[in-house]
Order: structure tokens, then sequence, then C-alpha cells
């Protein structure tokens, strides 16, 4: 099961674009990389997902190594409204029978600062 | 309406009482999840279900159990709650295992 780890908490002012680094040193061949964002009293939602090399959708952009035992999630310009806890998910890919993917660590805490 | 409902939002018992939690969804998606989310512990797993007849522990499935009893109903008990299961409770769906997953909107359970 492939581990991960994150930074417990950041803090960023408006405007500015964030990187969160998550480490996964035991990731397997078949490992996706997923993140995910969780406000305050809710649960968490889907934000990107990628295999290798960099991954862009309208909400974030995420690079993974060619060594793939790492990852960023780059958030553009951040507004108040992005201050939430951001989860590294790892785990099969599509079709694979396996949980491995399930299992959230403690987030990294993101706090934009007016 | 949302994909992903639980009931109920919020549950306040008392030790040993039974009690149960309930996840219904409208994605059509065969596999379905219970966490329970701690200050400060992120989530954890507790049970997953892959299709109606598939039933697995998670991460801390003691003092726990389930029934999937339809392909869109999944729900969790407490047999004996005890104080130190107060915690946040989300149901998740996904349609396959790297799938994304989508969150219900929590139970936050209080037991006295």
């Amino acid at each position: 099961l492939a581990k991960t780890t994150q930074p417990i908490s950041m803090d960023s002012y408006e405007g500015q674009e964030v990187n969160i680094t998550c480490s996964h040193n035991n990731i397997a061949t078949n490992d996706y990389i997923t993140w995910y964002q969780q406000f305050p009293s809710q649960g968490p939602r889907f934000i990107i997902q990628g295999y290798k090399t960099k991954v862009t959708n309208e909400v974030a952009s995420l690079f993974i190594p060619a060594d793939r035992k790492s990852s960023t999630l780059s958030l553009p310009r951040v507004s108040l409204s992005d201050t939430a806890v951001y989860y590294c998910l790892v785990g099969e890919g599509p079709g694979q029978t396996g949980a491995n993917n399930l299992f959230f660590g403690t987030g990294t805490r993101l706090t934009v600062i007016p | 309406d949302a994909d992903v409902t639980q009931t109920p939002r919020n549950r306040i018992t008392k030790t040993g009482k039974r009690i149960m939690l309930e996840c219904s969804q409208t994605k059509g998606h065969d596999r379905m999840y219970w966490y329970r989310q701690d200050p400060g512990l992120g989530l954890r797993l507790i049970y997953y279900s892959f299709d109606v007849k598939d039933i697995n522990k998670g991460e801390i499935s003691d003092g726990y159990s389930v029934s999937r009893q339809a392909q869109a109903k999944f729900s969790l008990s407490l047999e004996s709650a005890i104080p130190n299961q107060t915690a946040l409770y989300f149901c998740a769906t996904s349609e396959g295992n790297q799938e994304t997953q989508y969150f219900g909107p929590g139970t936050r359970l209080l037991v006295l």
C-alpha cells in the first residue's frame, strides 16, 4: 500500500499560486495519483487525477516527475474560497479490483489570507 | 437533488444504544464506502462494498457492521455505541476503483 506524506498546513495570500507537494516513495507501476478538496463539515470533492507528467483542468494542475515518487498540486491565483484541506491519494488504476486508493491521510490544511 | 444522501444528518445517542446510519445514491454506482473523520485525523475507511453481494472491512471496522441492501443503499450500524465513536461519518460512491469518489454531506454523531 502506497502511503503518502503531505505538509500539515500552508498559508498563502490571495492571488498567489499555491503548490502542495505529496511524497509517495512506494508508488506502484499501476498506481494513479488523485487529489481531493474538503471544506469544513462537507465531504471531500475530487479535484484532479494523473499518472505521469502534467495534468491540467479548470481548477488545478498536477505535476508528476518521471520517477513518480512525488507529485505537486498547483492552484493558480488562490482566493479565500480555496481555504480547505487537500488530500493526496495513491492507488491502483481504473479497472483494478483492489481498494488501495481508499486511504486518505491527514491532508494539507490550506489557509488563504486576505 | 443530491446524488448521495445520508440520514440522519445529526444524531445524539447514549452509550450502549444501537444506531444505524443510512446512505442512498442515485448515481448508479456499484461501489460504496463508509468513512469516519475525527479532528486532525483525516478520513479513515470503515467498510466498503463493490457490489450488492460484496462487503469488505476497511482500516477501522471494529465496533461497526454494514448492510448493502441494494445497489443504491449502504447502511452502517453501531451495535453498541461508545463515546469514542463520536465523529463525522461520510458515505461515498464510485463507479470503479480509481474512479472519482462522490461523498455525501456527512452525519455528525455524538455518543454520550
